[in-house]
């Protein structure tokens, strides 16, 4: 267990709505990484959080956007899904001087 | 920008040896890190170096030359629960951690 807790695991949705994603980190962890996986694809990095404040963006499209709160969890939102979308999205925590701590991830499906 | 390239698959036989290349370019190195990934699963941590030189931990080990943008892993007396993807990710100085696509190890009898 890397401690860093996600929900939901699974997703399931249609084109053209909106989901929240949420994650919480590892206990004390000030740092939070989003990453999108497609089918047969790399991680890619969407957005870092660092105590509330985005401090980097990766490949994160318009349609997405996430935030830090004061207790230190995230939430990703996805809006105007499209079926590309679907895929695993990935949580981690940690990165100081520390690996990165991925949670379970939570496994999206637009039909 | 980062780059980060890693073979798509690599095939090896239970109880060899196998290595795993990748090479990196980016523009704030603070760190090559080495994820197993199961299909479907999270990453896990298998390894890290900051400085050149070979860091061993058990039958993982972990290369690194950053003069030559290069790391590679090594996986000594293979299993079959070995069969997994292997990422390569660069911390950049920022903290944000930049992955390969990863290498995918089928280990077969």
């Amino acid at each position: 267990d890397s401690g860093v807790t996600q929900t939901p695991k699974h997703l399931i949705t249609a084109t053209g709505q909106r989901v929240t994603l949420r994650c919480s980190p590892r206990s004390g962890d000030l740092s939070v990484y989003w990453y999108q996986q497609s089918l047969d694809q790399g991680l890619q990095f969407l957005i870092q959080y660092y105590n509330g404040e985005e401090r980097a963006k990766g490949n994160i499209l318009e349609r997405f956007s996430a935030q830090q709160f004061p207790d230190l969890h995230s939430e990703l939102n996805l809006s105007s899904l499209e079926l590309g979308d679907s895929a695993l999205y990935f949580c981690a925590s940690g990165g100081g001087n520390t690996e990165a701590f991925f949670g379970q991830g939570t496994r999206l499906t637009v039909v | 920008g980062q780059n980060i390239d890693q073979p798509t698959e690599m095939t090896a036989t239970e109880g060899a040896i196998v290595q795993i290349n990748c090479t990196y370019q980016t523009s704030g190195f603070n760190g090559l890190f080495w994820y197993q990934q199961h299909a479907g699963e999270a990453p896990t941590f298998l390894s890290y170096n900051v400085l050149d030189g070979l860091e061993e931990k058990g039958r993982f080990s972990s290369f690194l030359s950053r003069s030559k943008g290069y790391s590679y892993l090594l996986l000594k007396e293979l299993q079959m629960k070995d069969s997994a993807s292997y990422l390569c990710a660069v911390r950049h100085t920022g903290n944000q951690f930049y992955f390969g696509t990863g290498t995918s190890l089928t280990v077969i009898p």
